[in-house]
């Protein structure tokens, strides 16, 4: 059972560079997120999903955006990469949105933005 | 808001040393709390978890014992190995409006077991 998988794992990009950050998960879970990982930080979250099709803001949306048409993926897109968003960037899913509901994550893609 | 303060790190212990890593957190509402943790190189799991007053989570000898009293959630173990190196993090999950129910986490505190 793989659970959450990111790809990729690492990524050096350039400044104005675009890219897009694939998570896949096969636990059929209804709600998946995208944090990023910041030293001193903790996570932070960017955007997330409560079902196909659906997307929402989450604390730190700027710069990038989502995109949610098959239930077991969420794309993270990055239009005009900026140094400021070097980062670790971690996908997560739940079953649902329950308050007592854990998260699973994946492993994590370390982005580097020069 | 809802935030969660966890004791600043890195933590250095000797092998079966006694550890505590202190989490407070501010609610508006009553959170489930949980414990995650992040070895080398990987993702976030699921440590343990509590979800209501006095009950305590457990789970490869760490526990937590949420005091809502105190919003407190301290994660504690008897004696550490060097296998538990890892950053832990806490974290509270509430009903944020709306149907939403966010994970909101601490900044993390890392843990450096040595022999």
């Amino acid at each position: 059972n793989a659970g959450v998988t990111q790809t990729p794992k690492f990524r050096v990009l350039k400044t104005g560079q675009s890219m897009t950050l694939l998570c896949a998960q096969d636990m059929n879970h209804e709600y998946m997120y995208w944090y990023r990982q910041d030293p001193g930080m903790g996570l932070r979250l960017i955007h997330y999903s409560v079902g196909e099709g659906t997307t929402a803001k989450g604390e730190v949306p700027d710069g990038y955006n989502v995109s949610r048409l098959k239930k077991q993926n969420f794309l993270l897109g990055l239009e005009s990469a900026a140094p400021s968003q070097t980062s670790v960037y971690f996908c997560a899913s739940s079953y649902r949105q329950g308050w007592n509901t854990e998260a699973f994550f994946g492993q994590g893609t370390r982005l580097t933005v020069v | 808001g809802n935030s969660v303060t966890q004791m600043e790190g890195p933590v250095t212990l000797s092998e079966e040393a006694f550890l505590t890593i202190n989490c407070t957190y501010t609610a508006t509402g009553y959170p489930s709390l949980f414990w995650y943790v992040q070895y080398p190189g990987e993702g976030l799991q699921l440590l343990l978890k509590a979800t209501k007053a006095d009950d305590k989570g457990s789970n490869k000898g760490f526990e937590a014992t949420y005091r809502k009293e105190t919003t407190s959630f301290h994660l504690e173990k008897g004696s550490v190995q060097v296998s538990d190196s890892a950053v832990y993090f806490c974290a509270l999950r509430i009903n944020s409006g709306a149907g939403s129910y966010q994970l909101t986490f601490g900044k993390g505190t890392k843990l450096s077991v040595i022999p």
